[in-house]
């Protein structure tokens, strides 16, 4: 159980598009997600909060125009990366948790990898 | 300090081997600790949970030690698909979202026929 899908897998773009990745819960109602950025030999950093039916919460950094986050289902997040540049290039990932307890472990989707040429 | 440091290996060990690393965290009111998967280029994926009491699953054995802030993982008897990256991740207990988790930058893992 906990299966998180994420779509799609990979993406190659051109720079100055906006790319939309889709964060689905498939056996369960999330009403948080998240979404992480994994950048080479880094570690996982969140990026933003998703909350259903509101506003996402950012990370310090995190430009809010730039990556746009919609939660407008409790099974679905989506994140676009709007005007992408070859540095936004890097591994997105997505996770949920059947759970509202806060200690609970996450489940992760099976991640977007981002090439902005 | 970090909040969560590892040793990035890799560590190469031949199969049958036994294998620990530790992750040392630095806030001490942090209560949540797990170890995760992550496979070349894929999500990661939880391996187990670390209690106080220590907590075994199989041939894995993690481990948490309070008053030196570290917890630890055992593998024992490797197997060529344990070859991975292992993510310490810690969830501190400041408040603020649950998916604030904190994650080390992982040691690999390379096991040998």
């Amino acid at each position: 159980g906990a299966v998180v899908s994420q779509h799609p897998s990979w993406v190659i773009c051109k720079s100055g598009t906006s790319v939309k990745i889709e964060c689905r819960s498939l056996d369960f109602q999330a009403t948080t997600m998240f979404w992480y950025r994994q950048f080479p030999k880094q570690s996982l950093m969140l990026m933003a909060t998703s909350n259903e039916g509101s506003k996402a919460t950012y990370e310090q950094g995190v430009e809010k125009d730039k990556f746009l986050i919609n939660h407008a289902s409790l099974t679905l997040s989506t994140l676009t990366v709007t005007s992408a540049h070859p540095e936004d290039s890097s591994f997105y990932i997505c996770s949920a948790t059947p759970s509202q307890r806060f200690n609970s472990p996450l489940h992760f989707g099976n991640g977007t990898r981002l090439t902005v040429t | 300090r970090k909040e969560v440091e590892q040793d990035p290996g890799p560590f190469n060990v031949p199969e049958g081997a036994t294998v620990a690393f530790n992750c040392t965290y630095s806030n001490s009111a942090s209560q949540s600790f797990f170890w995760y998967r992550q496979d070349c280029r894929k999500e990661p994926k939880l391996l187990m949970s670390v209690y106080s009491s220590g907590n075994e699953d199989g041939r894995f054995t993690a481990q948490l030690n309070r008053a030196s802030q570290y917890i630890s993982l055992l593998i024992r008897d490797s197997k060529l698909s344990d070859s991975a990256t292992y993510l310490c991740v810690v969830i501190p207990n400041y408040g603020g979202s649950q998916g604030n988790l904190i994650f080390g930058k992982g040691t690999k893992l390379s096991v040998k026929p």
